[in-house]
């Protein structure tokens, strides 16, 4: 079965844009999560969907945002770029959302310039 | 806060030497602890969880509760262990986010 497909996988924006995500997860499953990955930070938890609604919410600015359609793919949204949003995004599929059950997909590298 | 603490950033050891991967973690409740791998150019994926008492590719990693430890430990190290190792953390159940190390980047050197 397909894994976890993320688009596009390179991106170069610049500060003040905006710029969107996506993900669609593997068939069958219903919650999608969000992460970013930086080398300071590490991987950071932005947000868990499933089934359309928004479960769970780390420790990002309102800047950041997500959505999930009725398909389970989702996608997230990022405004007002800044400098320090360059990172890699990953997102994770399971079926009931929780986290043993995840699959990674292989990211969107942003870089903001 | 729940917080997960991997100290080293670079291991490096010889083939068939000892590998220990440290983990540290500050949770008050009944955490589940997981280690996740990353290959070279490959996705980051379960490599084994606490709860689950397995052994993966020699891999093993008991939770120390008493010292908040869940470090991940193989006899020989192989080659093909070279990766990049995150320890994680989930809340009580599971839940459905993780909080995870800085990761510890293993070498095996022939």
């Amino acid at each position: 079965k397909a894994g976890v497909t993320q688009t596009p996988r390179y991106l170069i924006k610049t500060r003040g844009q905006q710029v969107t995500l996506s993900c669609s997860p593997i068939s069958g499953h219903r919650s999608v999560s969000w992460y970013q990955q930086t080398p300071g930070q590490g991987l950071q938890f932005l947000f868990e969907y499933f089934s359309e609604t928004q479960r769970n919410k780390g420790n990002f600015p309102g800047r950041f945002s997500g959505r999930q359609f009725s398909n389970s793919r989702s996608e997230m949204n990022v405004s007002t770029l800044e400098l320090g949003d360059s990172a890699l995004y990953l997102c994770a599929s399971s079926w009931t959302g929780e986290v043993y059950g995840y699959t990674f997909g292989s990211g969107t590298r942003l870089t903001v310039v | 806060a729940q917080r997960v603490t991997q100290p080293e950033k670079l291991l490096s050891v010889f083939k068939g030497a000892p590998v220990e991967l440290k983990c540290n973690y500050s949770y008050s409740g009944s955490p589940e602890l997981f280690w996740y791998v990353q290959y070279s150019r490959q996705r980051l994926q379960l490599l084994l969880r606490h709860i689950s008492r397995e052994s993966i590719k020699g891999f093993t990693a008991d939770l120390n509760k008493g010292e908040t430890s869940f470090h991940l430990k193989k006899p020989f190290a192989q080659e093909e262990d070279s990766a990049m190792y995150y320890c994680a953390l989930s809340g009580t159940g599971g839940g459905n986010k993780l909080t995870f190390g800085t990761g510890t980047q293993l070498k095996v050197e022939l």
